[in-house]
């Protein structure tokens, strides 16, 4: 138990459904991040969010479209997603987002598979 | 993006037996990480460096972060077969705030 939790852990879902993936860290930290691992590849960072507002975009695809209502939660919502898409999404937190020996802990992750 | 060199890709070991893995960049790093990734699941950190010569030890797992502050070791003592999994070094760099760079993974089979 990394005080990091996603839900679902595992999501099917065809190219036009809409759904979610949540992320929740009871750690007290500031900074969030949705990741993207796909087989035989490195982890890909998506997004960060530091104190609720999103500092990196690293280029991703409007079809997914991240929220960070609070320091605890990140949101990640899904649309008319394609095959390709499908992957594990891990999500991560560190205390603070500007220090220079930030430590990054991950989530479970959500196994996504698109239809 | 950028990727650390991680080596070797894969072991493949008796039970008992020492392991030793490592990570090289050309890019100087203030922080070395290591990760164990277990099937469907999220990497989990193992050993956190900060300072260049740092060697930390978290039960039988050693990590050292290299004095040129572009390499680092992870060193696994007498292996056990719950040791399976795959190893992940990951750096920060100076600067590049919340951006990890990830290595390319060492799977690690155990035969008992």
């Amino acid at each position: 138990e990394t005080g990091v939790t996603q839900t679902p852990r595992h999501l099917v879902m065809g190219m036009t459904n809409k759904k979610s993936l949540k992320c929740e860290q009871h750690l007290g930290h500031n900074a969030m991040y949705w990741y993207k691992q796909s087989a035989k590849k490195p982890l890909e960072l998506m997004f960060v969010y530091n104190f609720k507002e999103q500092t990196e975009n690293n280029s991703v695809p409007s079809r997914f479209s991240p929220e960070c209502p609070n320091s605890s939660h990140l949101f990640l919502h899904l649309h008319t997603l394609q095959p390709e898409d499908s992957a594990l999404y891990l999500c991560a937190s560190s205390p603070w987002a500007s220090a220079s020996t930030d430590t990054q802990y991950f989530g479970p992750g959500t196994r996504l598979t698109v239809l | 993006g950028q990727q650390l060199n991680q080596s070797p890709q894969s072991m493949f070991i008796q039970e008992g037996e020492d392991v030793s893995m490592n990570c090289t960049s050309s890019s100087i790093f203030n922080t070395w990480l290591w990760y164990k990734q277990d099937p469907g699941e999220g990497p989990v950190l193992l050993i956190a460096l900060y300072k260049a010569g740092e060697l930390t030890s978290n039960g039988r797992l050693t990590a050292q972060f290299g004095i040129t502050r572009k390499d680092s070791f992870l060193n696994i003592s007498a292996s056990i077969p719950s040791d399976v999994g795959i190893y992940f070094c990951a750096g920060q760099r100076r600067g590049a705030t919340n951006k990890l760079i990830f290595g390319t993974g060492t799977l690690l089979a155990v035969q008992p």
